[in-house]
C-alpha cells in the first residue's frame, strides 16, 4: 500500500534561519507530488507541485523553493525563513491520472 | 479562476442529527471532487472522490453528491457521533491541461462539532 511521509512534526526556527522540510512516498512510483501551506485561520495555499524528478512549478512568488531529487521525494526549502513563512505545511502526492490527493500528516512551523 | 466556497464555515449539531455540508464552486468543467477531514492540528484525511463521470459516491454513513450543471457538491453524515467533529474540506480540479493537470482547488472548510 501507498504511505506518505512527512518530518519533522514540528519546527521553531528564528527568523533568518534555513528551512528544510522533507516528504516520501512509499509504494508509487512517479506520483505527482504537492506542497501546501495552511496559515491559521486560512485555506490551504498550493506553493509548489511536481510532475517528475528536477521538475518543479512554483504557484507563488515567495521565500521558499522546493526540489525533487528523486521520484518519490520532495523537499521544501528556504535559505532565510520570515516570520510570515509561519503555518502548517502539508505534502501530498496523486497518481499521474489525478485519482485525488493523499496528504502527509504535515509539519507545524512557527518561525520566531 | 475556479472558486470553491464552503458555507456554513461553522456548523454544530446535537448527536445523533443528520449533517448536510455544502460545497459550490464555480467553473463547472471540473474533472474530480474531493472530500476532507482535518482534525485540530492534523493532516487531511481523504473521505470520498467523486469523479466527474459520477454523481454519488457513499462510504459507510458519509454519502456525497455531485452536480457539476449546478456547481454544487454536498456531503451528507448520517446520524451523526462526537467524533465527527472536526473540519470538512472540499477540493475541486479542472479538466487536466499541460499546466493544470492534477491540481486541486480547496475551499476554506466547515468546521462541524457534535455535542453529545
Amino acid at each position: 500500500s501507498q504511505t506518505i511521509h512527512q518530518w519533522p512534526a514540528t519546527l521553531v526556527q528564528p527568523v533568518g534561519s534555513p528551512l528544510s522540510l522533507e516528504c516520501t512516498v512509499e509504494g508509487t512510483s512517479n506520483p505527482n507530488l504537492y506542497w501546501y501551506r495552511q496559515a491559521a485561520g486560512r485555506g490551504l495555499q498550493l506553493l509548489f507541485y511536481s510532475v517528475g524528478i528536477g521538475q518543479i512549478s512554483s504557484e507563488v512568488p515567495q521565500n521558499l523553493s522546493a526540489s525533487r531529487p528523486q521520484d518519490r521525494q520532495f523537499i521544501l526549502s528556504s535559505k532565510k525563513l520570515l516570520l510570515s513563512d509561519s503555518g502548517f505545511y502539508l505534502c501530498a502526492w496523486s497518481v499521474q491520472r489525478n485519482y485525488g490527493y493523499t496528504f502527509g500528516s504535515g509539519t507545524r512551523l512557527t518561525v520566531v | 479562476k475556479q472558486e470553491v466556497t464552503q458555507i456554513p464555515a461553522a456548523l454544530s449539531v446535537p448527536e445523533g442529527e443528520n449533517l448536510v455540508l455544502n460545497c459550490s464552486f464555480t467553473d463547472s468543467a471540473i474533472y474530480n471532487l474531493q472530500w476532507f477531514r482535518q482534525d485540530p492540528g492534523k493532516g487531511l484525511t481523504s473521505l470520498l472522490l467523486i469523479q466527474s463521470s459520477q454523481r454519488e459516491q457513499t462510504s459507510g454513513r458519509l454519502n456525497a453528491s455531485l452536480d457539476k450543471s449546478s456547481g454544487r457538491s454536498t456531503l451528507y453524515i448520517a446520524a451523526s457521533q462526537p467524533g465527527d467533529s472536526a473540519t470538512y474540506l472540499c477540493a475541486v480540479s479542472l479538466r487536466p491541461t499541460t499546466d493544470s493537470w492534477g491540481k486541486f482547488q480547496f475551499g476554506a472548510g466547515t468546521q462541524v462539532v457534535v455535542t453529545p
